[in-house]
């Protein structure tokens, strides 16, 4: 499967523990980026990374969240102390260098997501 | 301040019908488009995009129109399929400014009944 690919699928988590969410992009994607969709909402941007480094993390919050792509390894999204709100669907999606402009890809490829149910 | 938004939750259509799905945009620093559709348990799939530089970007059934001055863009689909059925989402990047980072609608969910 060349997508893609979040594990786990689903994460059930008690109030006050730590949740990790992984991503591998798509092979030869460099590009990633996390996205949340709370219940009846849309995808609302968390953050933009490249191989070792954030490049946009405009929409994580403050306190709890973080992100890492490293040289090696799927990219993590790390929530700690989880609360009741955090409960949602975590979207990660990639992207290649070249696009149709000849510029960064704008076309992004999500995986299948990441369920976090807080308990 | 939401600035993609999808003012129609909901579309219903009749099988072989047209089927238009809008969005309007707030920010005059987007400059490419993109529609993303969603089935239930997956993660979104492009389906097609258009840049500031074109009015109109068609790939088979898939016709999206950009309108700068009104900030609006549409996706027509001709002819509407069941297997259409899911979550569209209008999605816009500032590509000069903030390259890669896209801002989405909250998606409008459309029924194609047979």
């Amino acid at each position: 499967n060349a997508g893609v690919m979040q594990n786990p699928r689903h994460l059930v988590r008690r109030r006050g523990q730590e949740a990790r969410l992984r991503c591998s992009p798509m092979k030869g994607h460099s590009h990633v980026y996390w996205y949340r969709q709370l219940p009846e909402e849309g995808l609302k941007f968390m953050v933009y990374l490249q191989k070792e480094n954030i490049i946009d993390e405009s929409g994580m919050p403050k306190e709890r969240f973080s992100a890492e792509f490293p040289k090696e390894g799927p990219s993590i999204l790390r929530i700690q102390q989880v609360v009741r709100g955090d409960s949602a669907a975590y979207f990660c999606a990639s992207s290649s260098d070249r696009g149709t402009l000849g510029l960064v890809s704008y076309e992004q490829y999500f995986g299948p997501g990441t369920r976090l149910t807080v308990t | 301040d939401q600035q993609v938004k999808q003012n129609s939750p909901s579309l219903s259509v009749q099988e072989g019908r047209i089927s238009i799905l809008n969005c309007d945009y707030t920010n005059s620093m987007f400059d490419y488009f993109l529609w993303y559709k969603k089935y239930p348990a997956e993660g979104p799939t492009f389906l097609i995009s258009i840049s500031s530089i074109k009015d109109k970007n068609e790939d088979g059934r898939f016709t999206v129109f950009l309108n700068k001055s009104a900030k609006h863009l549409s996706l027509h689909i001709v002819p509407s399929q069941p297997g259409d059925s899911a979550v569209y989402f209008c999605a816009a990047s500032a590509i000069r400014t903030n390259a890669g980072k896209s801002t989405f609608g909250d998606g409008t969910t459309l029924t194609v009944k047979p």
